[in-house]
């Protein structure tokens, strides 16, 4: 199985702040990764798929880079709405796998 | 719009079972592989299963093999999740998720678009 390693688990950050999340796969899954965000007790919701295609309807600030093995999401500016865990998922290959989430908080 | 809703979720005894239903709507359900995620209590995201379009090609994670089985229904655009020998660690949240993705040379690539708001199984004595 491929594995997925997020860092850093826990971002404290304030409103305006550029934050980048790091994912890191065990082998090369092209760039076959998404990105999801998640509010407590909320479904997530997709952010990025691709590595670097942004989902219809999310804002611009958010943005996601890498191939290979080493991916970043990139929000530019923190908006309040934006404090949440973020996951990332391979789809490379079954079974997909997640990484083990980015708290952010204030 | 799309929308999934989950039902079927609730209390249990290890080794008994649940089915779990997703309604779909919004979209043309049958031309759609749909997946199922569980969240343990304040866990991440694990991947469960996958079923395709047509019903012929379905996936499990290892730790489901063998006691969980998907299915669909595109007469009632619903798909569900079939759950025996329940153990305590299966208890989570459940979602259901819309795949999307890109075929290309017999293997396609798909990542979850839209998601349902989950519901609840909790295994338990």
């Amino acid at each position: 199985d491929i594995q997925m390693t997020q860092s850093p688990s826990t971002l404290s950050a304030s409103v305006g702040d550029r934050v980048t999340i790091t994912c890191r796969a065990s082998q090369s899954i092209s760039s076959w990764l998404a990105w999801y965000q998640q509010k407590p007790g909320k479904a997530p919701k997709l952010l990025i798929y691709e590595a670097s295609s942004l989902e219809s309807g999310v804002p611009s600030r958010f943005s996601g880079s890498g191939s290979g093995t080493e991916f970043t999401l990139t929000i530019s500016s923190l908006h309040p709405d934006d404090f949440a865990t973020y996951y990332c998922q391979q789809y490379n290959s079954y079974p997909y796998t997640f990484g083990q989430g980015t708290k952010l908080e204030i | 719009e799309v929308q999934l809703v989950e039902s079927g979720g609730g209390l249990v005894q290890p080794g008994g079972s649940l089915r779990l239903s997703c309604a779909a709507s919004g979209f043309t359900f049958s031309t759609y592989s749909i997946s199922w995620v569980r969240q343990a209590p304040g866990k991440g995201l694990e991947w469960v299963s996958y079923i395709s379009h047509t019903s012929t090609t379905k996936y499990y994670a290892d730790s489901v093999k063998g006691r969980f089985t998907s299915s669909r229904d595109d007469a009632k655009n619903s798909a569900f999740l079939q759950m025996n020998s329940l153990r305590d660690e299966d208890t989570a949240v459940y979602y259901c998720a819309r795949d999307v993705g890109y075929c290309s040379g017999g293997t396609c690539y798909r990542y979850f678009q839209d998601w349902g708001q989950g519901t609840l199984v909790i295994v338990s004595s």
